[in-house]
């Protein structure tokens, strides 16, 4: 069965520094999605992604944040400078229709010191 | 505002009753309904999803309740079974946005053998 995949499953990185968390999509898929989880909290909506640019943003997703889809696999989200309070579970989704029915990943925690 | 949150932090229920997981929602633009289970470190898995023309939907082993009066949902699980021990999120969104989730707090669902 097709699955999304999260690189890294953890990373540690010093305050201030830059991080990237790379997806692979299930490959019919159309729709991306970055969403986080604070350890015991909600998952949050961060962004959205249909047709290689953002359709919705949240209020968490600011300057610090991007995404990119550069050759067509890969789905990255990259904050720029991070914060403690960056510290989460990010999960990638993907959907192939504006659905609510979407894909998870196993999500990549990200740990800011 | 908007918010989507569960009645209870924690179900415990034994093997092979029925469990009951409720949902209050309060933005009423709200038309599309989804719960999501979430294994211990995995991602969300959707479960089942019910839009506001209805107010039953039933699946395999699941039922979704939805009540627009007083904007309340439920997930009915028939014959708990130790494999449906996760956390439970109910979700909402609106038509045409359908991938940006707003989810609930989670219920926490034990099993007891």
């Amino acid at each position: 069965e097709p699955e999304v995949t999260q690189t890294p499953s953890h990373q540690v990185t010093q305050m201030g520094q830059e991080v990237i968390l790379r997806c692979v999509p299930i490959s019919n898929h159309l729709y991306f999605y970055w969403y986080r989880q604070i350890l015991g909290q909600k998952v949050e909506f961060l962004v959205s992604f249909y047709n290689n640019e953002i359709s919705e943003k949240s209020e968490i997703f600011d300057d610090q944040f991007s995404v990119e889809r550069p050759d067509g696999s890969n789905f990255t989200l990259k904050i720029r400078s991070t914060k403690l309070e960056d510290s989460a579970m990010y999960f990638c989704a993907g959907g192939a229709m504006n659905t609510g029915e979407l894909f998870f990943g196993e999500g990549s925690r990200l740990t800011v010191l | 505002g908007e918010s989507v949150g569960l009645h209870l932090p924690t179900l415990s229920v034994q093997e092979g009753d029925n469990s009951i997981i409720n949902c209050a929602y309060s933005n009423s633009a709200s038309d599309y309904f989804i719960w999501y289970k979430q294994e211990s470190g995995k991602g969300p898995q959707f479960i089942i999803d019910i839009r506001s023309n209805m107010d039953k939907r039933q699946g395999q082993r699941v039922t979704v309740l939805l009540n627009k009066t007083v904007k309340h949902l439920s997930l009915q699980i028939a014959a708990t079974q130790p494999g449906d021990s996760a956390v439970y999120f109910c979700a909402e969104t609106r038509s045409g946005n359908t991938g940006k989730l707003i989810f609930g707090q989670g219920t926490t669902l034990q099993v007891k053998p």
